[in-house]
């Protein structure tokens, strides 16, 4: 696709409900970035993708955020028992290479509401 | 761990003005990046403009310039004859080799007709 698409764009959970998030970054690009974003906040990273690898998951808040990308292109963020406090906008976003100041593309995330 | 400042938690300017938008930061890393991202109400964060440490001379994309002081950890981003399609939050961030992409609070802009 043109550009980094995201679904659901909405998703509301009951407290305690498993939810997958699904990303599908710029075809090509190495790089796949997931970030929280809380309401009145800036994003905040959770985890760092270099194609199939997970590199760094250090900003994920608890062992109940799992996130993958088995083929190196789509990836999914699965929050399991959802809290109150991961009510947020989860953002993706992907770059073609590596590069720490390599531009990143992000799509338009999806906001979890859990009640 | 570096951090992220903007003090200006919304700001608003008339049509066709220059509006410019503060940041700091704080980091004991020398060589690092520094990025002004747009984020409209689809979400979608845009870069609007990137600079290099290393760099003396301030970047420029059309009409968004920024002001980089190094020694005073001070990147501000100046908007020259606003449009009304720059209506939008702008978060300012920081990227060094040790540490991940930090984005600040934002500031939240609007251009006035």
């Amino acid at each position: 696709g043109a550009g980094v698409s995201q679904s659901p764009r909405y998703k509301v959970a009951k407290r305690g409900q498993d939810v997958a998030l699904r990303c599908d970054p710029i075809s090509g690009h190495v790089s796949l970035f997931w970030y929280q974003q809380a309401l009145g906040q800036g994003p905040e990273f959770l985890t760092y993708f270099q194609n199939e690898a997970q590199l760094d998951k250090s900003g994920l808040p608890s062992d109940r955020f799992f996130a993958e990308r088995p083929e190196g292109s789509v990836s999914t963020l699965k929050i399991q028992r959802t809290q109150q406090e991961d009510s947020a906008v989860y953002l993706c976003a992907s770059s073609t290479g590596t590069a720490i100041n390599e531009k990143l593309f992000f799509g338009s995330g999806t906001q979890l509401s859990v009640l | 761990a570096q951090t992220v400042t903007q003090s200006q938690p919304e700001m608003s300017v008339q049509e066709a003005e220059t509006v410019t938008l503060s940041c700091t930061y704080d980091t004991s890393e020398n060589n690092y990046y520094l990025f002004w991202y747009k984020q409209p109400p689809s979400r979608q964060m845009i870069l609007v403009i990137r600079q290099e440490a290393y760099k003396q001379q301030n970047a420029t994309e059309n009409r968004f310039s920024v002001n980089f002081q190094k020694a005073a950890k001070s990147f501000s981003l100046k908007i020259s004859d606003s449009q009304l399609g720059d209506t939008a939050m702008y978060f300012c961030a920081f990227i060094g080799l040790r540490e991940k992409l930090t984005f600040g609070t934002g500031t939240r802009l609007t251009i006035i007709p």
